[in-house]
């Protein structure tokens, strides 16, 4: 079956740190990914998302490539900042599931001043 | 911007209760759908609703669950007769009618506690 495996956290940063935060998948086909990221107390909200192999989804300063070679799609960000501070969860809708998101575990990222 | 509202935000409730789940969704959305987080797990795949009646669901939405769309706003869960492993976060999320792949736009979650 589908599924979406997440480094697990919290992973921890100082501010103006560099982020990875890795995402593997196995599906059948050509995916659709996607990271959304949860704020304290609130629901989860689109980040980014890559329909194609090869695509890069980009937003806010963050940023994920579509791998296809080694089924990933990991999260990165060039400088952080405490107000990053959220769980980050990646999701993948296959191609032969209809519009059902299979969701990765979360992680947690905290960011220190 | 509009957004996904769920109502309550918390709710408790002794195992064997009804509990009704509720869900505002963005207003020009036709797509509903349905996913839950038990503590500690990912966050599952329940239903989705389109053009009033299920388009898919997991093996998770048993007889116990149903989905209601009973006028032109609201969304709503419904768990006939709750259990302890029912304790989880709710989540009702809605996407546009352009594409059935449409992204999905979620609401904050209703946690619900059954004791």
């Amino acid at each position: 079956g589908n599924s979406v495996t997440q480094m697990e956290g919290p992973v921890t940063l100082s501010e103006e740190a560099f982020l990875t935060i890795n995402c593997t998948y196995t599906a059948t086909g050509y995916p659709s990914l996607f990271w959304y990221v949860q704020y304290p107390g609130e629901g989860l909200q689109l980040l980014l998302k890559a329909t194609k192999a090869d695509d890069k989804g980009s937003n806010k300063g963050f940023e994920a490539t579509y791998r296809k070679e080694t089924t990933s799609f990991h999260l990165e960000k060039g400088s952080v900042q405490v107000s990053d501070s959220a769980v980050y969860f990646c999701a993948l809708r296959a191609n032969n599931a209809g519009n059902m998101l299979t969701f990765g575990g979360g992680t947690r990222l905290m960011v220190k001043p | 911007e509009p957004e996904v509202t769920q109502t309550p935000s918390h709710q408790v409730t002794q195992m064997g209760q009804e509990v009704i789940l509720r869900c505002v969704p963005i207003s020009n959305h036709l797509y509903f759908y349905w996913y839950r987080q038990i503590l500690g797990q990912k966050v599952e795949f329940l239903v989705s609703f389109y053009n009033n009646e299920i388009s898919e669901k997991s093996e998770i939405f048993d007889d116990q669950f149903s989905v209601e769309r009973p006028d032109g706003s609201n969304f709503t869960l419904k768990i006939r007769s709750t259990k302890l492993e029912d304790s989880a976060m709710y989540f009702c999320a809605s996407s546009d009618a352009r594409s059935q792949l449409g992204t999905q736009y979620f609401g904050p979650g209703t946690r619900l506690l059954v004791l």
